[in-house]
C-alpha cells in the first residue's frame, strides 16, 4: 500500500521569507501524481500545486514550487516570500496512474507566518 | 462556475441514528470522492463514484455506504452511528480521468453525541 509521510507536525515563517516543507511517499508504482492542498481554517481544501511523476521539471505556481526527487521518494514544497494569506494546513497527497481519483494524504503539517 | 457543494454544513445526530450527507459536484464533472477527516486518522479515503458506479471503496465498515444519481450528485450514508463517526466529511469532485485535478467542497462536519 502506497503510504505519505510528512515529518514536520508544525512550521513557522516570518512574512516575506521561505519556508520548504518536507514529504516523503512510498510506492512500487512508476506512474503516479503528487499533490501539495492547503487547508486554512475555512475547511476548504485548495489544491496548491501537482506534479506528474514522468516530469522531471519540478512543477512551479507562482510563489510555488516543488522539489521532486523520485528515486529518493521526497517531494517537497517551497513557499517564496510568505504571505499571511499561506498560513494552513498544508497537505501532501499521492495518486496512483491507475487508481481513479483516490487520494492517499499525509498527516499534514500546520504552517504560521508570523508578521 | 459554482464549485463543489456540499449540504448541510454541520450536522448533530446521536448514537445508533443514520445520517445521509449530500455533495454537488462541479458541473460536467462525473467522479464523486467522499473522505473522512478526524484529528486522529487525519485523511482517509471512503469511497470514490464515477458514472453512477462506485469505482474505489476505502477500509471502512459496511456502515459506511454511497451512491450517485445520473446528475452526478452524491450521497453519502452512515447507519447506526458511532461517537467514533464525528468528523469532517470531505467530497471532492473531477473530471473522473485520472489527470483531472480533484476539487474539494467546505465539507460537513458531524458530531456524533
Amino acid at each position: 500500500a502506497q503510504t505519505v509521510t510528512q515529518s514536520q507536525p508544525e512550521m513557522s515563517v516570518q512574512e516575506a521569507e521561505t519556508v520548504t516543507l518536507s514529504c516523503t511517499y512510498d510506492t512500487s508504482e512508476s506512474d503516479y501524481y503528487l499533490f501539495w492542498y492547503k487547508q486554512p481554517p475555512s475547511r476548504q481544501m485548495i489544491l496548491v500545486i501537482r506534479q506528474e511523476a514522468y516530469k522531471q521539471q519540478n512543477a512551479t505556481e507562482n510563489r510555488f514550487s516543488v522539489n521532486f526527487q523520485k528515486a529518493a521518494k521526497s517531494f517537497s514544497l517551497k513557499i517564496s516570500d510568505s504571505q499571511l494569506g499561506d498560513a494552513a494546513m498544508y497537505f501532501c497527497a499521492y495518486r496512483r496512474e491507475t487508481s481513479g481519483s483516490r487520494l492517499t494524504f499525509g498527516e499534514g503539517t500546520q504552517l504560521t507566518v508570523n508578521p | 462556475k459554482a464549485g463543489v457543494t456540499q449540504t448541510p454544513r454541520y450536522l448533530i445526530k446521536t448514537r445508533g441514528q443514520q445520517v445521509t450527507l449530500s455533495c454537488s459536484p462541479i458541473s460536467g464533472h462525473r467522479s464523486v470522492s467522499w473522505y473522512q477527516q478526524t484529528p486522529g486518522q487525519g485523511l482517509q479515503f471512503l469511497f470514490e463514484y464515477f458514472s453512477e458506479t462506485q469505482r474505489n471503496k476505502g477500509n471502512f465498515p459496511g456502515r459506511f455506504s454511497g451512491r450517485q444519481f445520473s446528475n452526478s450528485r452524491s450521497e453519502m450514508n452512515v447507519s447506526t452511528l458511532e461517537l467514533g463517526d464525528s468528523a469532517l466529511y470531505l467530497c471532492a469532485s473531477s473530471l473522473g480521468v485520472a489527470k483531472n485535478i480533484q476539487y474539494f467542497g467546505a465539507g460537513t462536519r458531524l458530531s456524533v453525541l
